[in-house]
């Protein structure tokens, strides 16, 4: 069973306020990974970390930033919430980079 | 492009009745190919990797099979509680970065 939480689940924000979500892993993955979903699309790639102190940009171009202090923890900041940030963000990790294993996701709405 | 094409992108079948979902790709350098599923409001379950043609990997109801261009994911007399949708996903041979593409999925429904 795997180990992963997001808070907060759900997020109704006004547009321009700072908001950072969180991610943490019990497993002690090295990798972990966010990615953006909207209803009825696919995953894409929004930030990945390979261990501490490692994080880069994934394959879809996003205005968060990601930071990775401790191996278990990978909080994604939206410094300035629009509502083209409304989405479900959700975070994995992995031990092999290859199954990866999700938290239950975020859903933010800005208004 | 490396592209992963799931069909159908809906399916919806009676308790019992046995049927397949499809993940191609057009992906050169495969690594591996992964499934999930995806419940509602939910983050994706693991469920299976296949890592080379003719790979066969099963867990209770669910069988994925892999060739060189496509795999299957047979459901054989699905449950109500089947009902979620299945994701496919490729990973590639891409320098230090293991790449990983999904698919956009194929949404079940199982009606007693």
């Amino acid at each position: 069973e795997a180990d992963i939480y997001q808070t907060p689940r759900y997020l109704v924000i006004g547009t321009g306020k700072k908001i950072t979500l969180e991610c943490s892993q019990t497993m002690g993955h090295d990798k972990m990974y966010w990615y953006q979903q909207d209803p009825g699309m696919e995953l894409h790639l929004i930030h990945y970390s390979y261990g501490v102190n490692s994080t880069e940009k994934g394959d879809l171009s996003s205005e968060s930033t990601v930071s990775r202090i401790r191996t278990e923890h990978f909080p994604l900041t939206l410094e300035s919430a629009r509502p083209s940030h409304t989405s479900q963000y959700l975070c994995a990790s992995s031990a092999t980079g290859r199954e990866q294993y999700f938290g239950p996701g975020t859903r933010l709405t800005v208004t | 492009e490396d592209q992963v094409t799931q069909s159908p992108e809906a399916l919806r079948l009676q308790e019992g009745e046995s049927s397949s979902l499809n993940c191609s790709y057009t992906v050169s350098g495969l690594r591996g190919l992964f499934w999930y599923r995806q419940d509602p409001g939910k983050g994706p379950e693991f469920l299976f990797t296949l890592y080379s043609a003719g790979e066969e990997k099963e867990k209770e109801r669910l069988k994925a099979t892999l060739t060189k261009k496509e795999s299957f994911l047979h459901i054989t007399a699905p449950k109500p509680e089947d009902s979620a949708t299945y994701l496919c996903a490729v990973q590639l041979y891409s320098g230090g970065y293991q790449k990983v593409t999904f698919g956009i999925g194929t949404k079940l429904q199982v009606i007693p």
